[in-house]
């Protein structure tokens, strides 16, 4: 069975603090994709980044971060100097399966608030 | 310019009535997927549809039902038959299997 874990429901920050968002993820398939989306309040999400399950480099987007950890079965992701127009819910996603259809599991979602 | 357009954006439901979704793609993508959103929840797939006249059933179709005529378009019902159906959905397409979804900006249904 496929699922993603972010434990994390709610996380308060004020504004230039670094905040990291968890995301653990179960999957017995050996080839799998991993996403994370942003929603903020306008509600459409909005892709970040997709990671595949053969490259564990770290990626790192201008304040955006990424750690991919096999061993660990996670995917982290940090914003770093917070701002407030980073408050939004940000959700973590697996893509893996036989014949894999590009169906997204979620994760339930974290929930970022950033004050001034 | 390119993307996905949902619409409408809110829609109100009276018990018992069949309503439809309207979710159509300019990104010339042949996948395109129907989620769920409850709130504090994550989103859960409804259905999901791979190529033109073919669509296949998520882990929540019950109660709902699509059509895929075209490329451009896939429509969703709610139907009477799905108990609790305030909720936020979501339309997705992508390009080929394993790469990101573009996500429509959502219809929010509510019954009343």
């Amino acid at each position: 069975a496929q699922k993603v874990t972010q434990a994390q429901t709610e996380i308060s920050v004020v504004e230039k603090e670094d905040v990291t968002l968890d995301c653990v993820y179960e999957t017995r398939d050996t080839t799998y994709y991993l996403f994370w989306y942003k929603q903020p309040p306008s509600g459409e999400l909005v892709f970040l980044i997709r990671r595949n399950s053969f490259d564990e480099q770290n990626e790192i987007s201008g304040r955006y971060s990424w750690n991919f950890q096999k061993s660990t079965s996670s995917f982290n992701f940090t914003i770093t100097a917070s701002q407030v127009v980073d408050s939004a819910v940000y959700f973590c996603a697996l893509s893996s399966g036989s014949g894999n259809t590009g169906k997204l599991i979620f994760g339930q979602g974290t929930t970022l608030q950033v004050k001034p | 310019d390119g993307g996905i357009t949902q619409s409408p954006k809110y829609l109100f439901r009276k018990e018992g009535q069949n309503v439809t979704l309207s979710c159509e793609q300019n990104l010339n993508h042949d996948a395109m997927y129907w989620y769920r959103q409850d709130p504090g929840q994550g989103l859960r797939l409804i259905y999901y549809s791979q190529i033109v006249n073919d669509f296949q059933k998520g882990d929540i179709a019950e109660g709902y039902s699509v059509s895929r005529e075209k490329k451009e378009s896939f429509p969703l019902t709610v139907t009477s038959a799905q108990k609790n159906p305030t909720a936020f959905y979501l339309c997705a397409s992508s390009m080929a299997r394993n790469t990101e979804a573009f996500f429509g900006q959502g219809t929010r249904l509510t019954v009343v």
